[in-house]
């Protein structure tokens, strides 16, 4: 079975600052990896994902993450944080292909303060 | 491209009636749907796969007599539950993946469920 750790609940951030979401993971077997965004009262949207390859993957708006298959994380962070980056991020992981079944971490909520 | 629609966004009713939570692809056909679900300010828990055409598979723990759905076509699976109760006040979520290639999943914007 698969697990995944986010160790910060919380993260109060200043608008312009930089921040860096954790996340660890455990699995037996190789995984996908994915960062998923949730603003209040909607669905998740997909902000990256690790399938293979480079492991440094970038979104459109600014965020990354690097996969770090010794220490088995996929931290995300972006250089200086915007109001609207307000949200939960959730990271999470799948086994075998990348639209199978998630395990998510717990979220992590951003607060970006003015 | 890859939108999920979720109808309702919002539900309010009584203890003891059932509710229907339908989730759509709209631009592509999706053979496996997934309903999560998640309680305020907590991750989201995955309750069941749906696969179109045939029996959804349940996770540990969810009553496959409570929560029903059915995926009777490639754009459409629901979630209906039955006699709900205040406990079952929730948000729900779909997702689905499209159908070629190894493509991660789409969520619709959920259905807050609040039953009094």
């Amino acid at each position: 079975a698969q697990s995944v750790t986010q160790l910060d609940s919380q993260v109060p951030v200043f608008e312009e600052a930089p921040v860096e979401l954790r996340c660890n993971y455990s699995s037996s077997v190789s995984v996908y990896l994915f960062w998923y965004v949730q603003y209040p009262n909607q669905g998740l949207q997909l902000l990256l994902k690790y399938l293979s390859g480079s492991t440094l993957v970038e979104s459109i708006n600014g965020f990354e993450a690097e996969f770090n298959k010794s220490q088995t994380s996929f931290h995300l962070r972006k250089p200086s944080v915007h109001i609207s980056d307000t949200a939960e991020y959730f990271c999470a992981v799948s086994v075998g292909a990348a639209g199978n079944k998630l395990t998510f971490g717990g979220g992590t909520r951003v607060l970006v303060k003015p | 491209g890859a939108v999920v629609s979720q109808h309702p966004s919002w539900v309010i009713c009584k203890s003891g009636t059932s509710v229907k939570i339908e989730c759509r692809s709209l631009d592509f056909q999706a053979t496996t749907m997934f309903w999560y679900r998640q309680f305020p300010k907590q991750s989201l828990m995955l309750m069941a796969t749906s696969n179109e055409g045939s029996k959804a598979t349940y996770e540990q723990g969810v009553e496959k007599d409570k929560f029903l759905i059915n995926h009777a076509s490639l754009t459409l699976s629901t979630l209906t539950v039955t006699s709900a109760h205040p406990e079952d006040s929730s948000f729900y979520i779909c997702s689905a993946i499209p159908g070629q290639g190894d493509q991660p999943q789409h969520f619709g914007d959920g259905t807050r469920l609040s039953i009094l």
